[in-house]
């Protein structure tokens, strides 16, 4: 059973870097084809894409955000970690980790609500 | 970029109801094309992918079509739980793989 779970702060202040981690169960990071990625939905809007890393740690991220994210895995731990730098209140949104299907999210994290207020 | 519009914004059914949820792209995204089901507090849920495909668990009542520009997500007969937001999204176009504003389908 793959289950996918989001920890980090809840609440950042502006322009402080916002560091979330992605712990995963019921598959490795490292396992050839297995992808797992970051979206993000403010209040009452659409989800968002992110990015993702591959299991042989290639990276994709938005081009909207590439200047502020960096997606790093540790194989170890069997965890994803998401960094994004400068935030914002416009940043605001939960947070969820996802496991990718073909590209699609097939299993997602419970999503975790990150704050950015002074 | 590619947009993703989804209409309507609301759909007002009854339970037992047929309902029909359309997403058009700004440009063709070929078979690349998914449908998520999202209810209060909860992540979104993977129903239909390639358009056509049901992912594993979804009910048969669930089925998706399209293909180019223009794609269906059809509830056959509506059930109590289905009542929620239904969000598509595009694949084809990475780095910015997109999701429409969704649809809400409420009881009537």
């Amino acid at each position: 059973q793959i289950t996918l779970r989001e920890s980090g702060p809840t609440v950042v202040k502006p322009t402080q870097t916002l560091t979330l981690t992605c712990t995963v169960s019921g598959f490795s990071v490292s396992t050839s084809g297995v992808a797992v990625g970051w979206i993000r939905q403010p209040p009452g809007k659409a989800p968002e894409w992110l990015g993702f890393t591959y299991w042989d740690d290639d990276k994709r991220y938005s081009p909207f955000l590439r200047s502020r994210l960096t997606i790093t895995r540790d194989t170890s731990k069997n965890q994803v970690v998401l960094k994004m730098t400068n935030m914002d209140p416009v940043d605001t949104a939960t947070y969820y980790c996802v496991h990718l299907y073909g590209d699609y999210a097939d299993h997602w994290g419970q999503g975790t609500l990150v704050t950015v207020s002074s | 970029e590619i947009v993703l519009t989804q209409s309507p914004a609301t759909l007002s059914l009854s339970p037992g109801e047929r309902a029909t949820l359309s997403c058009r792209a700004s440009e063709s995204v070929s078979i690349f094309l998914a449908w998520y089901q999202q209810k209060p507090g909860q992540a979104p849920r993977l129903l239909i992918y390639d358009a056509s495909k049901r992912a594993t668990g979804i009910p048969a009542r669930f089925s998706g079509s399209g293909s180019g520009t223009d794609f269906t997500l059809t509830i056959s007969s509506l059930e109590p739980e289905d009542y929620a937001l239904y969000y598509c999204q595009q694949r084809i176009n990475w780095p910015l793989f997109t999701f429409g504003p969704g649809t809400k389908v409420e009881i009537k």
